[in-house]
């Protein structure tokens, strides 16, 4: 069974910074582009950004390629979202999902994991 | 960046009626297209990829159709457990984009 867990949410002040894991399990890891996708209370979904089998290629929105970070460990079969310059606009709750052998769609998602922006 | 422009951004229809929702995009996007299902307070789920394919284990009353810049998604026989928030995504372009979303309720 395809499972996606993501931790280190929380409450957060303003222009500090914040990490988000992502666990996998139950497909092979390394086969699959990853990606991120936050969703503002009682709002639409943003697409954040996906990465590559092999780190290789990583792809962003413009508008959060200089606030945020994707990285993967393949050892450890984890995916990460390095946040940085948080402001109230990136209170969401964040999911990460798996992609395919090419990069598109995401077949899978996590629960998701809140955070909150605020001083 | 690629518009995603979803109709209606609600809609209300009763049990076993047929429901159709939109999604035009402000330049082809080559049936680069999902459609997702998001219940409350649930993550979202795949229901439908590359415009038209059903992903593995969705309900066969589910389709999808379209291509160029307008496409949509069908909903036939609508059940209860219907009743959900509704997404498009394109990922023809970077960045890959969303539309706002369809609210579908029971009437």
């Amino acid at each position: 069974e395809v499972k996606l867990v993501e931790s280190g949410g929380g409450l957060v002040q303003p222009g500090r910074s914040l990490k988000l894991s992502c666990a996998a399990s139950g497909f092979s890891f390394n086969d699959y582009w990853m990606g991120w996708v936050r969703q503002a209370p009682g709002k639409g979904l943003e697409w954040i950004g996906e990465i590559n089998q092999d780190s290789s290629t990583i792809n962003y929105t413009p508008s959060l390629k200089d606030k945020f970070t994707i990285s993967r460990d393949n050892a450890q079969n984890t995916l990460y979202l390095q946040m940085s310059k948080l402001g109230s606009e990136d209170t969401a709750i964040y999911y990460c999902a798996r992609g395919s052998r090419d990069p598109g769609y995401f077949d899978y998602w996590g629960q998701g994991v809140m955070v909150t922006v605020s001083s | 960046d690629i518009r995603m422009t979803q109709s209606p951004a609600s809609l209300s229809a009763s049990l076993g009626e047929t429901v159709n929702i939109e999604c035009l995009a402000s330049e082809d996007i080559y049936s680069d297209l999902a459609w997702y299902q998001q219940k409350p307070g649930k993550s979202p789920q795949l229901l439908i990829y590359n415009a038209n394919s059903l992903q593995n284990g969705v309900p066969s009353r589910f389709s999808g159709s379209g291509s160029g810049t307008q496409y949509s998604l069908k909903i036939n026989s609508l059940q209860s457990e219907d009743v959900a928030t509704y997404f498009c995504q394109q990922y023809n372009n970077y960045p890959n984009t969303f539309g706002a979303g369809t609210k579908l309720e029971l009437k």
